[in-house]
Formats: C-alpha cells, structure tokens, sequence
C-alpha cells in the first residue's frame, strides 16, 4: 500500500462548482504539501501545511494530523484550475524524505 | 528574482552518453531539490541538499546518477552512462528551509536518451 493515497485520482466537474481533493497517508509526518502541475508541465507550490488550515484566494488546505488526512478545496472552480493536483509528505525518518501521493487529474468543464 | 533556472530545457543523447543538467536556486534559498517525472512512477524526489550539503540521496536511482551543488547558487545533475530508461522531465525545487518550506521549482529539463 502507498504511504500517500490521494482522491480520486480522476474528477471532471462544471464551472463553478465547489472541488475536494483528498489526501491520506500513513505515516508520521512534519509537514504536508499541494502541488498543482498544469498541462503545460510547469510545477507551483500552492501550500505547505503542518497544522490547521490554510487559505489563498479561492483554494483552501486542511490537514487533521490525528487523521492523518488532508484535503484540498477549490471554491468558484474555473476552467483554469485544470491541472494535475500533488499531495506530498515530508516524512519522518531520520533526514526527512519527501514522498508523493499520484496525483489527481482535474477537468473543469465550461 | 528570475526563479530557479534549468538548463538546459531539453536534451536528447544516445545511450551511454554522460548527460548533465544545470540548476541555479533563488538567490537567498538555503535548499536545493532534484526531482525526476516519468508517466509509470509520477513525481521522484531524487535528493537534496541543505546548505550545499547532501542530506538526503536515497532517491537516487543507481551509482550512474550523481549530484553535487559546489556552491549556494548553483547544481548539477549527472547520468553516466545514460540509458533509455533515464528519459523522464527532471525538475530542480529550492526553498528556504528544506521540507519545512514552500518551495519553488525551475521549468524542468526534458531529457530522451535514445
């Protein structure tokens, strides 16, 4: 089993609505983080979260470290938001690793 | 600032050719990551440094690949000798404090290995 599952790992929804992208891992960790990979093949950090929630603009992250679980939130989704969205942990193992989730392929339609 | 810079944007070498792409991390970062994408195993982290220093290079997939960063402001990463099975987009990340840290990735180097 992967140390980091995300899902779906596929989603298509319309404009406008309301996006959840989740994230559980396994393991212990000290921070989390949300990638977004566009079409094109550029990589943009959008949040690194070790605790509580963060917000920017019309994404949001939460993380429940007892649950071991994280979702990524997308309110007002726009066509623009398509992309490939990463979960990744920092995990605790002596020199922290980096491990990834595979990723969720969004599609927002017009 | 321009960003992390890579070079170079793509490259393509024939197998047992020695391959080196080029990272510079943003001006006052103190950690540097290199990254391998390939469709069957998705994002790889493949090792980082903290101020200049290795801190984490089990990622590396075997003895051909090596990685060294002589300085604050710059990195490579070595194939020798190259196999078709390299071929895969690496990225170079920097942030200011390793894992702890946002970090900010270079536009990656498309690398086939013919």
């Amino acid at each position: 089993k992967n140390e980091v599952e995300q899902s779906p790992q596929n989603l298509t929804a319309q404009e406008g609505e309301f996006i959840t992208i989740n994230c559980s891992y396994s393991v212990g960790i000290s921070a989390l983080h949300w990638l977004q990979q566009h079409p094109g093949g550029g990589i943009v950090s959008l949040f690194m979260l070790s605790s509580g929630k963060k917000k920017h603009g019309r994404l949001i992250a939460t993380i429940n470290i007892q649950e071991k679980h994280s979702s990524l939130h997308i309110t007002a989704s726009h066509p623009r938001d398509s992309a490939v969205y990463i979960c990744a942990v920092a995990k605790i193992q002596g020199a922290q690793k980096l491990v990834f989730g595979q990723g969720t392929r969004l599609t927002i339609n017009p | 600032d321009a960003g992390v810079i890579q070079s170079p944007r793509h490259e393509v070498t024939e197998m047992g050719q020695e391959v080196t792409l080029r990272c510079k991390p943003i001006s006052g970062h103190n950690s540097l990551f290199w990254y391998r994408q390939t469709m069957m195993r998705g994002l790889e982290l493949l090792i980082y440094f903290n101020n200049n220093v290795p801190i984490d290079d089990s990622g590396m997939p075997e003895d051909r690949f090596s990685a060294k960063m002589p300085n604050a402001s710059f990195s490579t990463l070595k194939i020798q000798p190259s196999e078709p099975r390299d071929s895969a987009v690496y990225f170079c990340a920097s942030s200011r404090l390793a894992l702890l840290d946002e970090q900010f990735f270079g536009p990656g180097t498309r690398l086939t290995v013919l």
